[in-house]
């Protein structure tokens, strides 16, 4: 099974400067990652797939990168409402599907 | 707009097992793959299993199986969660969601989540 592992395990920023989470895969997954945002209560929500594909309706401060064993989440000037949990996911050669453990972004 | 609206929470006792439902609206779940991902409290996203329509099956995650089954009721655009044999450990907020399409996986609508007790 591969294993994805998120670092930091908590981000703490100010509003407006910018977030840099990774993500690495114990094995090359090509560029089938996604990134999800939890807040408090809430079900995840699908940010970027793919690697660096935006969904429907994420704001353009998001962006993703990365490929093979190595990815990153980037949020350029981050807003008050993106404090939050983030976690990274693969989909190569699914079924199965696997998450990182999540990193914490909270306000400094 | 595709929503998945999922079944109310549940107390069970150890030993005992849980079916949670989760239906569409504004979509259909035909074409595209549904997953389970439960939350334990306070813990991250773990994936339980998948059934994928096109191919009429049913994947899991090796740690849930011969406990977890996941179907679907196409008739009446839902998906159902049966997990058996619970034990406390199995606490936890447990989601359904759709992929992107046939063939990816990655999930882009969400049920709002049904918690699961196990107690006894």
């Amino acid at each position: 099974e591969i294993v994805l592992t998120q670092s930091p395990a908590t981000l703490s920023l100010s509003p407006g400067e910018r977030a840099t989470l990774s993500c690495r895969a114990s094995q090359t997954i090509s560029t089938y990652l996604a990134w999800y945002q939890q807040k408090p209560g809430q079900a995840p929500r699908l940010l970027i797939y793919d690697a660096s594909n935006r969904a429907t309706g994420i704001p353009a401060r998001f962006s993703g990168s990365g490929s093979g064993t190595d990815f990153t989440l980037t949020i350029s000037s981050l807003e008050p409402e993106d404090f939050a949990v983030y976690f990274c996911q693969q989909r190569t050669n699914w079924p199965p599907i696997t998450f990182g453990q999540g990193t914490r972004l909270e306000i400094k | 707009q595709v929503q998945l609206v999922q079944s109310g929470a549940e107390v069970k006792k150890p030993g005992s097992s849980v079916k949670v439902s989760c239906k569409a609206s504004g979509g259909t779940f035909s074409s595209y793959p549904i997953s389970w991902v439960r939350q334990a409290p306070g813990q991250g996203l773990e994936w339980m299993g998948i059934f994928v329509p096109i191919f009429n099956t049913a994947n899991y995650a090796q740690r849930f199986q011969g406990r977890v089954t996941i179907t679907t009721d196409e008739s009446t655009n839902t998906a159902y969660m049966e997990l058996s044999n619970l034990r406390s450990e199995d606490t936890a907020v447990y989601y359904c969601a759709r992929g992107r399409n046939w063939n990816d996986p990655d999930l882009d609508y969400w049920g709002q989540g049904t918690l699961v007790t196990v107690s006894s």
